[in-house]
């Protein structure tokens, strides 16, 4: 129950297309969920983050969508560019001493 | 400059033998965090910290150790007791309250033991 599940493991898209990374979770508590972006030997930096009670937050290119009653959310990367190829991780967190549960992670490759 | 340093980057010790590892920060950020990555996983949390002088156990605590004797610091041990100790080491730290939940990273340390 306290797992949060990636999808894909690795994309890649052309650039200026959409990149789209999706996670789901199985526990209700969850009420922070946030991105981050980490480049190869680099630790993660924080990207977007949402809370339950809003469907959708947006900050330049990146946006998250976010579906309460299927326990599901996804980052959507618009313009893709060769500079946002990284490992990008969602995370969940049920406010207990603010324990980040991460996903598995997404490898993505933005070819030119 | 604010932000959390970790040392050394690439860190290489013999089996059987204990090694800490350095997380300092200056944001003033009352929680701190310890993860351990390997490859093609995510982040799983080690240990973490709330207040100075008091700490709990994350998911994989078996063979590390950490103090908290400054708000600033909060050094990981990595015990001769950790079956497979090499990975790559994060600290994190983050506000109390309202923002709780925001973790900042530091750049980690690669620690490989042969």
């Amino acid at each position: 129950q306290q797992q949060v599940k990636q999808s894909p493991q690795s994309l890649i898209v052309q650039k200026g297309g959409i990149s789209i990374i999706n996670c789901a979770y199985e526990n209700t508590a969850f009420d922070y969920f946030p991105w981050y972006q980490q480049f190869p030997g680099k630790g993660p930096a924080l990207l977007i983050a949402i809370r339950p009670d809003v469907s959708e937050k947006k900050e330049g290119r990146f946006t998250i969508s976010f579906n309460k009653s299927a326990k599901q959310f996804s980052l959507h990367i618009m313009d893709s560019q060769p500079g946002d190829s990284a490992t990008y991780f969602c995370a969940a967190s049920n406010n207990q001493g603010g324990k980040l549960i991460f996903g598995q992670g997404t490898e993505l490759s933005v070819k030119p | 400059d604010g932000g959390i340093t970790q040392s050394p980057k690439y860190l290489f010790r013999k089996e059987g033998q204990n090694v800490t590892l350095s997380c300092e920060q200056n944001l003033n950020h009352d929680a701190m965090y310890w993860y351990r990555q390997d490859p093609g996983q995510g982040l799983r949390l080690i240990y973490y910290s709330q207040i100075v002088n008091d700490f709990q156990k994350g998911d994989i605590a078996e063979g590390y150790s950490v103090s908290r004797e400054k708000k600033e610091s909060f050094p990981l041990t990595v015990t001769s007791a950790q079956k497979n100790p090499t990975a790559f080491y994060l600290c994190a730290s983050s506000k109390a309250g309202a923002t709780r939940y925001e973790q900042y990273f530091g750049p980690g340390t690669r620690l490989t033991v042969t």
